[in-house]
């Protein structure tokens, strides 16, 4: 059973540098999301994409921040001279469109940030 | 705007002691909600999907519940292995993405 898988687990970065993310979706999803959750709080939605084309982007999503997923299956999320308020766990779902009543999304492991 | 309220924050109880996790949420139109379990330093993980007022759905000593402006998640009997942060989500219509609470903290004693 292959889900959502997330590299790397871990990143720990100085402050002004750039970062990128992995996620890899489950392989019949076509549906993938980026969320980014800090302690104490739910997940916060960033960006999603339906096979290649970028959907939707949150307001919030400072223009540091890009996402690409350019065959329509692993995307990437990178984030340019990164602060310390970027330190947060960086979530990837995935899920299927089309299936009646259903639009489950489900999670990988996450990427642990911390900028120093 | 479109928003998720979860009460308590936190919860403590003694192995066996049966108790409910409130979720109300205020949205435009409500397509589903969703409670996924999360463990320290992981991802969610999904639970459930309700989508309309009266909807029930259980899975071993879980049962969650939908009401137009509620959900609650009653457990029965809860393990040790029952603690975790219970998150609630609301999907509208006019996205896809999730919308997510803060939680419920909840720890289970022998």
């Amino acid at each position: 059973d292959t889900g959502v898988s997330q590299n790397p687990r871990h990143k720990i970065t100085k402050r002004g540098q750039n970062v990128t993310f992995r996620c890899d979706p489950i392989s019949e999803h076509n549906r993938l999301y980026w969320y980014r959750q800090t302690l104490g709080q739910g997940p916060e939605f960033l960006t999603y994409f339906q096979n290649e084309a970028q959907l939707e982007k949150s307001r919030l999503l400072s223009d540091r921040f890009s996402a690409e997923r350019p065959k329509g299956s692993f995307s990437t999320l990178e984030i340019q001279r990164t602060e310390q308020g970027d330190s947060a766990m960086y979530l990837c779902a995935s899920s299927s469109s089309g299936l009646a009543g259903g639009n489950e999304q489900f999670f990988g492991p996450g990427t642990r940030l911390t900028v120093l | 705007e479109d928003q998720v309220t979860q009460s308590p924050e936190a919860l403590r109880l003694q192995e066996g002691e049966s108790s409910s996790l409130n979720c109300s949420y205020t949205v435009s139109g409500l397509r589903g909600l969703f409670w996924y379990r999360q463990d320290p330093g992981k991802g969610p993980e999904f639970l459930f999907t309700l989508y309309s007022a009266g909807e029930e759905k259980e899975k071993e000593r879980l049962k969650a519940t939908l009401t137009k402006k509620e959900s609650f998640l009653h457990i029965t009997a809860p393990k040790p292995e029952d603690s975790a942060t219970y998150l609630c989500a609301v999907q509208t219509y006019n996205t896809d993405k999730l919308i997510f609470g803060t939680g419920t903290r909840l720890q289970v004693f022998p």
